[in-house]
């Protein structure tokens, strides 16, 4: 079993819906949790840090269920931009665990006008 | 200010060739790691440099794979006698450790083409 799973999608959603996806991870002591966007052929970049049990940005939810081990994302609104592949990032409990950061394999979210 | 950069950006070289890729991290970031993505996959961690201590190489696929981090800066992973199978986008990645915001920031990548 991978240490952090992720439905590779596509999610194909209408312009103005709301979608949300999960996260599941193995760990149960792993503390941070991060959401990357993807961009096709670019590199991943920041979109939210989850920390306790869930983050707001905008149009962006992002909730953690420590008992379930799983976090989600859920978008507002889409916007077409926010066609992208979404990659869930686990970090575990030690001091030493940046260097033990665990990646999904990325849901892959397109908006359709 | 100035992200992460890699160079080259594409680099096509020939099965058995040796190859070096080069990551210069935002300044003053202590962790810089290197990942390798597969067209359609998630990141496969490689290595991971974290100031003076003695780097994690437990993500490096074979011994033709090596990385250095001179001076605590830039960085430089080889590969030789490549192989198809190391057709990837690598991927470097730099974090100011020991602080509230613990966020990486990417590069945008060499894309590595074996023939």
């Amino acid at each position: 079993r991978k240490e952090v799973e992720q439905d590779p999608g596509p999610f194909n959603v209408p312009e103005g819906a709301t979608v949300a996806f999960n996260c599941t991870y193995s760990n149960s002591a792993s503390q941070s949790f991060f959401w990357y966007r993807q961009d096709c052929r670019k590199e991943p970049k920041l979109l939210m840090s989850v920390y306790s049990s869930g983050n707001e940005d905008g149009r962006f939810t992002a909730q953690l269920n420590r008992a379930s081990q799983y976090i989600s994302l859920l978008i507002r609104d889409s916007k077409l931009s926010d066609s992208a592949t979404y990659l869930c990032v686990v970090k575990g409990a030690t001091t030493d665990s940046w260097g033990k950061l665990q990646f999904g394999a990325g849901t892959q979210v397109v908006v359709t006008p | 200010g100035a992200g992460v950069s890699q160079s080259p950006s594409n680099k096509v070289t020939e099965k058995g060739k040796d190859v070096e890729l080069r990551c210069d991290p935002i300044s003053g970031h202590t962790a810089l790691y290197w990942y390798r993505q597969s067209l359609g996959q998630g990141l496969e961690f490689l290595i991971y440099f974290q100031g003076n201590s003695a780097p994690d190489k437990s993500g490096l696929p074979s011994d033709r794979f090596s990385a250095e981090r001179t001076g605590g800066s830039v960085s430089t992973l080889t590969i030789q006698r490549t192989q198809q199978e190391d057709s990837a986008v690598y991927l470097c990645a730099s974090r100011l450790a020991g602080t509230s915001t613990d966020t990486q920031y990417f590069g945008p990548g060499t894309r590595l083409t074996v023939l």
